[in-house]
Order: structure tokens, then sequence, then C-alpha cells
């Protein structure tokens, strides 16, 4: 099947740093990408949509401008969390179509001190 | 706006029982119903896809079943084992779109 992968799989910033990260289809092309934000014990919540050559589209209640989204080629997507607050803290995970069906990536995990 | 339900939202039971679990969804206009199971800090596995024209897949031990006029799902997972003990979670995409829209989740718990 279909590969999804996600960089870095866990990243620990201080409190009003911005970090990035990465999302990968390997063996695949995907001009669509989603990413997912999961709090604990929680269930997983559809941030934006990412797309190939154009603006992401976020969902209600997600702030553009602290989680940025970049869909370079049409295998990555990096997710940019800036000024980062505890409160961000969370596992991201991102997902990618082929033909009918979501491939996942394994996660990031976000630690904010 | 889609809402994904799913009961119990816990459950521990012995090894060797057959079990259910459920998922309930408030829009009948889907694309596809996946299920999913999530151990402990870790990411999704992809358990069944169930297409909006199909009524049901099977995989092992699981069988899942899609009744899209009902807005029902149930998965079921025969002979558990202690390694099935995980947190199961449903995912329902709309017509015309990849967005998943994810359940509440059931963490079962299967004792030795």
């Amino acid at each position: 099947g279909a590969v999804v992968s996600q960089h870095p799989s866990w990243v620990i910033c201080k409190s009003g740093t911005s970090v990035k990260i990465e999302c990968r289809s390997l063996d695949f092309q995907a001009t669509t990408m989603f990413w997912y934000r999961q709090f604990p014990k929680q269930s997983l919540m559809l941030m934006a949509t990412s797309n190939e050559g154009s603006k992401a589209t976020y969902e209600q209640g997600v702030e553009k401008d602290k989680f940025l989204i970049n869909h370079a080629s049409l295998t990555l997507s990096t997710l940019t969390v800036t000024s980062a607050h505890p409160e961000d803290s969370s596992f991201y995970i991102c997902s990618a179509p082929q033909r009918y069906e979501q491939y996942f990536g394994p996660g990031t995990r976000l630690t904010v001190t | 706006k889609q809402e994904v339900t799913q009961i119990p939202a816990a459950l521990s039971v012995p090894e060797g029982e057959n079990l259910v679990l459920n998922c309930s969804f408030t829009d009948s206009a889907i694309y596809n119903l996946q299920w999913f199971r999530q151990d402990p800090g870790k990411g999704l596995t992809s358990l069944l896809l169930i297409q909006s024209s199909q009524r049901e897949q099977t995989s092992g031990r699981l069988n899942a079943s899609l009744d899209k006029s009902s807005g029902r799902s149930t998965l079921y997972i025969a002979a558990s084992q202690p390694g099935d003990s995980a947190t199961y979670l449903c995912a329902v995409s709309a017509s015309g779109t990849y967005k998943y829209i994810f359940g509440t989740g059931t963490r079962l718990k299967v004792l030795a």
C-alpha cells in the first residue's frame, strides 16, 4: 500500500518559537493532503486541507496565521506552527488520498515548553 | 454538520470474547467509512475501508458492516486477544471529498 511519512516524529520547542513539520507521500503523488490534530485522550480533528500549488483551506476555528501550510510539491506538505505556545502541544497527523483511500502518516508529537 | 459517535466509549472484556463496536453518523451522504486502531502514543493503523456502495468488509477476525440509510457501522472482532487492546476509531468522508470526520473512539481492553 501507499506510504506517508512525517518528520520529525517528535519535537520539543520553547514557547514563542516556530516549528515545521513535514508530510511526504513516498510512493505516490498527492495534490491534496490533510492535517489533523489530536489532543490527549481525544479523537482526531481536521485542521486544514493542503492543496498543491494553491492556498490551504482551514477548518472553522483554526488560525491560518498560526498554522502555516505549504504544499510545495506533489509529494510534500509542511505545517509550520508559528509562535508556539504550550496549548499547541499536541499530536499532529497528516494524510494523503490515493484512489479511494486515505493513507495516514505516523504522526508528530509536539511539546511546547 | 457531520457528527460521528462511537459507543461504547470504553470496553473491557476477557480474552476470547466476540465483541461489537458501534459507530453512528448523522449525515448519510458519505463516500467512505474507515476503521482504524490506535495504540497509545502511536499513529493510526487502518483496519477496514468500506466504500459507500459496499455493505461490509472482512479481514481475518475483523468484520465491518455499513448501513448508510440508518447512519451506522459496526466493527465485529471475533475471538478477542490481549493484542487487540487499543483505541478503535471510525471515520467518514463526505461525498466528493477526502476529508475525514473521526468518531469519538472506543478504548478496548482485552484481559488475558
